[in-house]
């Protein structure tokens, strides 16, 4: 399975935009990149995902490299609300399978 | 919707006791996940089911694990005998079958001590 690098952790400041980054350089044609946040205490929950175009949603963008070699998750203003946990997935195309990596925990200061 | 319904929130056992966790997935979603989520490994996918059919058991740690679905409203995540490395926060999500619709839905959790 392809994998995904993120960093540890990142820090914003409230009402700034924020640029999530997620490396995946092996990944393949069939796969999707799906974005996860988990907020403290609870369950994951969907962000974003895309597989070549850029992807915009009520929640955030997604900007997907032209090789697909890398994405950025943007928050375009964080609040404190946004701080979470930040998971970078590839799906297999025809797979229901995520596997999830250690995350960005992105801290949000007011 | 309630979303997806985990029971119970809490449990507290011993060592050798026989755990169960009840999941209630989001109607009408045809997939069901269940996970467990530790420090030291992170968010772990154990089985899922498509159509209460499972489909991928390949994360189920060991014979002690077990689960069921036997409707498409009910699915239980069973541990016997349980043992403290059991420990953990076991998710259930839930997807709809649409072919468009990639997100799953994760339930609040289960937080699992094994004493």
């Amino acid at each position: 399975d392809a994998k995904t690098t993120q960093p540890n952790s990142m820090e914003s400041n409230e009402e700034e935009p924020v640029h999530l980054p997620c490396n995946h350089s092996t990944i393949s044609g069939t796969d999707y990149i799906h974005w996860y946040r988990q907020l403290p205490s609870q369950g994951p929950e969907y962000v974003i995902h895309g597989l070549t175009s850029n992807v915009n949603n009520r929640m955030a963008s997604l900007a997907i490299a032209e090789d697909r070699k890398s994405s950025t998750l943007i928050l375009h203003r964080a609040t404190l609300r946004d701080a979470a946990v930040y998971y970078c997935i590839l799906r297999k195309g025809g797979s229901e399978k995520l596997v999830f990596g250690k995350g960005t925990k992105l801290t949000v200061n007011p | 919707d309630a979303g997806v319904i985990q029971s119970p929130r809490h449990e507290v056992t011993e060592m050798g006791q026989e755990v169960t966790l009840r999941c209630k997935p989001i109607s009408g979603h045809n997939s069901l996940f269940w996970y467990r989520q530790t420090m030291m490994r992170g968010l772990e996918l154990l089985i899922y089911f498509n159509n209460n059919v499972p489909i991928d058991d390949s994360g189920m740690p060991e014979d002690r694990f077990s689960a069921k679905m036997p409707n498409a409203s009910f699915s239980t995540l069973k541990i016997q005998p349980s043992e403290p490395r059991d420990s953990a926060v076991y998710f259930c999500a839930s997807r709809s079958g649409l072919a468009v619709a990639y997100e799953q839905y994760f339930g609040p959790g289960t937080r699992l001590t094994v004493t």
